[in-house]
């Protein structure tokens, strides 16, 4: 079956620099690609999303960038917070359907 | 209410009992999900509801799971004969097309 996962599995960062947290999928005919953070003990609430027309897409603080070539999408964090600790997953799908990927846990240190 | 709740927010049971986990969805959204995590892993699809259309259950791992949604609003995920694998954070989410809101989560335990 189709699959999507991420390249790297946990991430630490100095509070105030960028992170950048990359996830590759598998399914060509996904349409839809979403980023989600999750807190410990939380639900995963909704960051940034982005339709396969783009490739580019921002936020505040955060960036999703789509290569359809390559099928990779990442997330960008500017000057990263220390609440910004969490788990980030990407999710991708076409219609109703969510494929999720495991999650990269990203750490910030002060 | 303001966003999804689930309920309870957790469940210790033994092996063999059944459990009902509950999910209220935001008002007037017409698709609700659930959602399985298990420790340290992603979110696992369970089962996917859209108005009154036949729901998607595509990803029960097995026939001791089933759910309802009754009124188009209010949904319950039952387990019958509860396994230790079973054990695991269980979310709900509602939607209206895009974004999923996804509630707090129901954890449970099975011993």
């Amino acid at each position: 079956g189709e699959s999507v996962g991420l390249h790297l599995p946990t991430l630490s960062v100095q509070e105030g620099d960028n992170s950048i947290i990359n996830c590759a999928y598998s399914n060509s005919a996904s349409d839809y690609f979403i980023w989600y953070k999750q807190e410990s003990g939380k639900g995963p609430q909704f960051i940034i999303d982005i339709r396969s027309n783009m490739d580019k897409r921002q936020g505040q603080r955060v960036t999703v960038l789509l290569n359809k070539t390559v099928k990779h999408l990442s997330l960008q964090i500017a000057a990263t917070q220390p609440g910004d600790s969490a788990v980030y997953f990407c999710a991708e799908g076409s219609g109703y359907a969510l494929n999720f990927g495991k999650g990269t846990s990203l750490l910030v240190t002060p | 209410g303001a966003g999804v709740s689930q309920s309870p927010s957790n469940k210790v049971t033994e092996k063999g009992k059944d459990v009902e986990l509950r999910c209220d969805p935001i008002s007037g959204h017409t698709a609700l999900y659930w959602y399985r995590q298990s420790l340290g892993q992603g979110l696992e699809f369970l089962i996917y509801f859209q108005g009154n259309s036949a729901p998607d259950k595509s990803g029960l791992p097995s026939d001791r799971f089933s759910a309802e949604r009754t009124g188009g609003s209010v949904s319950t995920l039952t387990i019958q004969r509860t396994q230790q694998e079973d054990s695991a954070v269980y979310l709900c989410a509602s939607s209206l097309g895009g974004e999923l809101f996804f509630g707090e989560g129901s954890r449970l335990t099975v011993l």
